[in-house]
C-alpha cells in the first residue's frame, strides 16, 4: 500500500535535547512538508521541500532543521533552540507543482508524531 | 497575505441533523480550496476540494461550493452520523504548493 509513515507515534524528550522525527513516503511524490499543530489550532508550516537536496523555510522554521537526501524521506529535527517544542507534528507529501506559478496539488498527510518535552 | 477563517467550535449536533461549517478566505490570485478532516489522534485526510470558482467538491455526503463573490467555501452535510465526529479544517493553496489552514472546527455528533 502506498502512503506516508511517521515514527514514532509518541515521543518524549528532556528539555535541551535535540530530537529527530521520521517521515517516509512511497507515493513517488516530489514535494514533502512538515507542519506543527498546537491544541485547538490549525496547522502551521515549518519547512517544505519540492525536490531532493532542496528545501525552504515555512512560516515557523526557527528552532527546526530538515534534510532531503532521498526522495522518500524528509526528517525533521527539533533543536534545543525551539522554545516551545511540545506539539503534534504532521508530515505531508504531494506531486510537485508543474511550474513555479501553478496551483497546488493535493497534499496527503501521515498519522503524525506527538512530541512531549519534559 | 493569505488567511482562512472558519467558525469556532465545538459544534454539537444530534444524529441525522444538518451540518454547516462556515469558511471564508482572503487570498491573492485564484487559490484552490480544500476541506480536510482529522479524527482523534490521527493525521489529516482530504475530504473534498475545488479548484476554481463555482466548482462543487463532494465526498461521503459532504459538499462545498467555491464562491468567489463571497470568498467562501462552506461545508455542508444533510444528515450527520456519529462517525462524522471529528475536527474539520478549511484550507487554501498558494503558489509553491503551500497550504494555509483555518483554525479547525470540532464537530460532535450525539446519538
Amino acid at each position: 500500500d502506498g502512503g506516508i509513515t511517521q515514527s514514532p507515534k509518541y515521543l518524549f524528550r528532556k528539555e535541551g535535547q535535540n530530537v529527530t522525527l521520521s517521515c517516509e513516503q512511497n507515493l513517488n511524490h516530489d514535494a514533502m512538508y512538515w507542519y506543527r499543530q498546537d491544541p485547538g489550532q490549525g496547522l502551521r508550516l515549518i519547512y517544505y521541500s519540492q525536490i531532493v537536496n532542496d528545501f525552504q523555510k515555512g512560516d515557523i522554521a526557527e528552532g527546526y532543521s530538515v534534510s532531503r537526501e532521498k526522495k522518500e524521506s524528509f526528517p525533521l529535527t527539533v533543536t534545543s533552540a525551539q522554545k516551545n517544542p511540545t506539539a503534534f507534528y504532521l508530515c505531508a507529501s504531494s506531486i510537485a507543482p508543474r511550474d513555479s506559478g501553478s496551483l497546488v496539488d493535493t497534499q496527503y498527510f501521515g498519522p503524525g508524531t506527538r512530541l512531549t518535552v519534559l | 497575505g493569505n488567511s482562512v477563517t472558519q467558525m469556532e467550535g465545538p459544534v454539537t449536533l444530534s444524529e441525522e441533523a444538518f451540518l454547516t461549517i462556515n469558511c471564508t478566505y482572503t487570498a491573492t490570485g485564484y487559490p484552490s480550496l480544500f476541506w480536510y478532516v482529522q479524527y482523534p489522534g490521527e493525521g489529516l485526510q482530504l475530504l473534498l476540494k475545488a479548484t476554481k470558482a463555482d466548482d462543487k467538491g463532494s465526498n461521503k455526503g459532504f459538499e462545498a461550493t467555491y464562491r468567489k463573490e463571497t470568498t467562501s467555501f462552506h461545508l455542508e452535510k444533510g444528515s450527520v452520523q456519529v462517525s462524522d465526529s471529528a475536527v474539520y479544517f478549511c484550507a487554501l493553496s498558494s503558489a509553491g504548493n503551500k497550504l494555509t489552514f483555518g483554525g479547525g472546527t470540532r464537530v460532535l455528533v450525539k446519538p
